[in-house]
């Protein structure tokens, strides 16, 4: 158990809806990041958010979008959903900012768009 | 721009047998390495890293990995497998001063029994 918590777990939809992936970090954690998986494109970053500010930004869909919270937890919002859209949405979760810090993973929300 | 590539998709190796998984990367400065593990239905599990001095680096579970300046590699080995190893292994690479972070289109180990 990492200690990430990632709800739902899975996800099913319809194209043009909007989805919030929620994210717990691990207990002391400040930095949360956001990840797609999909069979095409692998492993893809998104965003990273450190102690409630945007730190980076990956591959992020203008239609996506993320936040953290003062309770240091993260939802990532996907809007307008296309078929493509469907993957593996991972949330990790690492003490301080980046650098020399290792992520812990949660086990993932399944998003499935019909 | 910053790559990782593995060039192995799939790799079947018998219980017992050693393992060498492939990395090689492509950055202009010494970067940040990892190597990932991730078992079907989970997210991802840190194995080991290297960030400077000792290039050959342990990790959990009995592997270790050596980072080759020369060759641009942090190859993942282990010198006896075991069933519980199969699962998916993807090495990453993040510059040292970012956020950003890389990672391989991932090996799929099988373990023959």
């Amino acid at each position: 158990d990492s200690g990430v918590t990632q709800t739902p777990k899975h996800l099913i939809t319809a194209t043009g809806q909007r989805v919030t992936l929620r994210c717990s970090p691990r207990s002391g954690d400040l930095s949360v990041y956001w990840y797609q998986q999909s069979l095409d494109q692998g492993l893809q970053f998104l965003i990273h958010y450190y102690n409630g500010e945007e730190r980076a930004k990956g591959n992020i869909l203008e239609r996506f979008s993320a936040q953290q919270f003062p309770d240091l937890h993260s939802e990532l919002n996907l809007s307008s959903l296309e078929l493509g859209d469907s993957a593996l949405y991972f949330c990790a979760s690492s003490a301080r900012d980046w650098g020399n810090q290792p992520q812990h993973f949660g086990d993932g929300t399944r998003l499935s768009i019909l | 721009a910053q790559s990782v590539t593995q060039p192995d998709i799939h790799i079947t190796v018998s219980e017992g047998a050693s393992l060498e998984l492939r990395c090689n990367y492509s950055y202009g400065a010494t970067p940040y390495l990892f190597w990932y593990v991730q078992s079907p239905g989970q997210g991802l599990q840190l194995l080991l890293k290297y960030f400077s001095g000792d290039t050959l680096v342990q990790g959990i579970k009995g592997f270790e990995a050596e980072f080759k300046r020369s060759q641009s590699s942090f190859n993942l080995r282990k010198p006896s497998v075991h069933w519980s190893d199969a699962a998916e292994y993807f090495c990453a690479v993040a510059p040292s001063s970012a956020s950003k972070i890389i990672f391989g289109s991932g090996t799929r180990l099988s373990i023959r029994p």
